[in-house]
Formats: structure tokens, sequence, C-alpha cells
């Protein structure tokens, strides 16, 4: 089953624009992972943040993570067509064996 | 090192045959996953090995699905008796743990 649920499931902006994408997740977490997908491909790993980290930065990209609430954003600033994809995001449980478990992904399409 | 590498990228079988993909992880990654993924949805966890133990096996894997990772090296997914259900394309990827997961391009399996 997925862990994870994204949402909104699709999201369409003009390029330029802000696109913000969330997550929610059920089970304590050691990490929370975002990765992105063009059509047919593989995943490309974007950003990973710990469960005691509430903020991180990579370029355009800003992930937050709320413990409390079980959830996550990631915001892409200033989009550019190059962005179109979907965007998923994954976490890894803090019991158990701690496999890596995807969400549904949210399909961004940036209109140029 | 060059990544994450699948083989076959693309696999067409006739229903009833037996098929079997192999990935080879990026080098020291301790960690590899086996996904599946249909159109549209997020990657399904299917199985993931810690060096050569096999550390869970989903519940989506029936009896005719088997991985292996002899040595804790590259690893092989083996259908069996393929089924028109079984078109997909898996996913593989290695980490190190507690750390991002790296994909290879996936195989894309068409069952006719």
């Amino acid at each position: 089953s997925q862990q994870g649920e994204e949402d909104p499931q699709a999201l369409s902006i003009q390029e330029g624009e802000n696109a913000t994408m969330n997550c929610s997740y059920k089970t304590s977490i050691n990490n929370l992972q975002w990765y992105r997908q063009n059509s047919g491909r593989g995943l490309v790993h974007l950003i990973l943040i710990r469960s005691n980290e509430r903020e991180k930065h990579s370029g355009r990209l800003r992930v937050t993570l709320d413990t409390s609430k079980k959830s996550s954003s990631l915001l892409i600033t200033a989009s550019r067509a190059a962005d179109t994809a979907s965007y998923f995001c994954a976490t890894e449980p803090n019991f158990g064996n701690e496999k890596l478990t995807f969400g549904t992904g949210t399909r961004l399409t940036i209109i140029p | 090192d060059t990544g994450v590498s699948q083989d076959p990228r693309h696999k067409i079988t006739k229903r009833g045959q037996n098929v079997t993909f192999r990935c080879d992880p990026i080098s020291e990654h301790n960690r590899l996953y086996w996904y599946r993924q249909t159109l549209g949805q997020g990657p399904e966890f299917l199985t993931y090995f810690q060096n050569e133990a096999q550390l869970e096996k989903s519940r989506l894997l029936s009896d005719r699905f088997s991985a292996e990772r002899p040595k804790g090296s590259f690893s092989t997914l083996e259908i069996q008796r393929t089924e028109q259900g079984d078109s997909a394309m898996y996913l593989c990827a290695s980490s190190l743990e507690l750390l991002e997961a790296f994909f290879g391009q996936g195989t894309r399996l068409t069952v006719v």
C-alpha cells in the first residue's frame, strides 16, 4: 500500500510562477525524500529531509517537514518548462525494516 | 561509477514465459530495492535487500516472483509464467542506509 499521499494529484501553472506540492504520510519516519520523474524515465532524487529537520533548500527547491502533522511540502520557485514532470514523496519509516515507500505523485505541468 | 544500471531496458514476452531482469547497483551501496510502476501510479514496493539478505517481500508479490542478490552485489528479479497483469515498469534503486536512493532507468515489461 502507498505510505504517502501527494496533493494535488495534478497542477498546471504558468512558467515563472511558484509550484507547491504537499505530501502526507502515516507512520513515524527517519527521513522523507522527494523525487522527480519525467515521462517514461527513472526517478531522480531531489532532496532528503531528516525527521529532526524542519526546512531544507536546494537551488529553486524548498522542502518543509512537519512531523507533528506527518506532512511535507515541496516548493519550486520561478518554475521553468523543464520542471514539467511527476513529483513523488517517499518516506523511510523508523521502525522495523526501513524500506522506502512512495506516494501517489503530483503531475506538474508548466505552461510556457 | 555510472549509477544504477538495469538490463534489459525493454522486454516483450508472451504470456506464460519466464523473464529475468538484472540490476547493478552503485558499488558500496548496501541497500537494493525493486519497485513496480504502472502508468499514472507511484512506484510500488516489491522487495529489498540489505547486502545479500532479502529483508522484506511485499504481499503484492506472488510466488511467481523471486529476487536474489548473491554476494550483495547485483540483483536479479525473475517472473515465472508471466501474465498480462505483470506488464509494468520495473525499477531498481540502491542506497546507503538512511541516505537517498538512486534509481536506474527501469525495465519496461510488456506481456502479450
